[in-house]
C-alpha cells in the first residue's frame, strides 16, 4: 500500500494528451515539492519533474507537472510510443522523514 | 556523463547479510548526497535512505520499515557508496538502485540496479 495514490493505468493515442494524478496528504504533497519519474520496464527510473513543475535538462517541454493542495498532476502532450512506461510520483514526507512514492501508473500509447 | 554502477547482488539465505556497492563517475561524488531505493519484483519504488555529504556531516537517515537492519556508508576517496544489509528477510528480495540525491530528495542519477534474492 503506497503512501501516494496513483491510477494503476492510463492510455491514450499517439499525438494525444494524457494526465496522471497523484494524491497525498498534508504531511507530504501538501507541505513539500513533488517529483515525477519515468521507468521503462527493465531499466532504472529517470527524473522527469522536480519542484512540482521543473524539468531537468533534456526533458522535453511536452512533459509538465503541477500541484494543487495535496494532489499533483503529470501531463504529457504529443504522445509518442516511446512514452510507454511506468510513471511514479514522489515527495518528502515530513512525518515519516522519507521520500514516499506512488504505486506507479502504467502508460499505454495505443 | 554521470555513471553509477552497483555490484554485490545475488542469492542470500534468510537471516544472512549482504553488502552492496555503488561506484560513481562523471560527477563530483563527494559533493553529492547519495541514496538507495529498491523495487521488489513487479512492485513500485521504495526509498531506503540517504547519506549526506561531508559538508553536512555524512548524516544518514533511513526508512523506519528497515528497523535498523540496513546501514548506508560512503568512501568519497573511492567515489563509492555502500549498503550493508543484515538479518535479511524474503521480503527484502528486490532490485536495489543507488542514486544521486539532488536538493535533498530528488533522485537525479541512477545506477542500473543489482538484484538481491533472499531465499533458502
Amino acid at each position: 500500500q503506497s503512501v501516494l495514490t496513483q491510477p494503476p493505468s492510463v492510455s491514450s493515442a499517439p499525438g494525444q494528451k494524457v494526465t496522471i494524478s497523484c494524491s497525498g496528504s498534508s504531511s507530504n504533497i501538501g507541505s513539500n515539492f513533488v517529483a515525477w519519474y519515468q521507468q521503462v520496464p527493465g531499466t532504472a527510473p529517470k527524473l522527469l519533474i522536480y519542484d512540482n513543475n521543473k524539468r531537468p535538462s533534456g526533458v522535453p517541454d511536452r512533459i509538465s507537472g503541477s500541484k494543487s493542495g495535496t494532489s499533483a498532476t503529470l501531463v504529457i502532450t504529443g504522445l509518442q510510443t516511446g512514452d510507454e512506461a511506468d510513471y511514479y510520483c514522489g515527495a518528502w514526507d515530513r512525518t515519516l522523514s522519507v521520500v514516499v512514492f506512488g504505486g506507479g501508473t502504467k502508460l499505454t500509447v495505443l | 556523463d554521470v555513471r553509477l554502477v552497483e555490484s554485490g547482488g545475488g542469492l542470500v539465505q534468510p537471516g544472512g547479510s549482504r553488502r552492496l556497492s555503488c561506484v560513481g563517475s562523471g560527477l563530483t561524488f563527494s559533493d553529492h548526497y547519495m541514496g538507495w531505493v529498491r523495487q521488489a519484483p513487479g512492485k513500485g519504488l521504495e526509498w531506503l535512505g540517504r547519506i549526506r555529504n561531508k559538508a553536512n556531516g555524512y548524516i544518514t537517515d533511513y526508512a523506519a520499515s528497515l528497523k535498523g537492519r540496513f546501514v548506508i556508508s560512503r568512501d568519497d576517496s573511492k567515489s563509492s557508496l555502500y549498503l550493508q544489509m543484515n538479518s535479511l528477510e524474503t521480503e527484502d528480495t528486490a532490485v536495489y538502485f543507488c542514486a544521486g540525491v539532488f536538493k535533498s530528495q530528488y533522485l537525479d542519477h541512477w545506477g542500473q540496479g543489482t538484484l538481491v534474492t533472499v531465499s533458502s
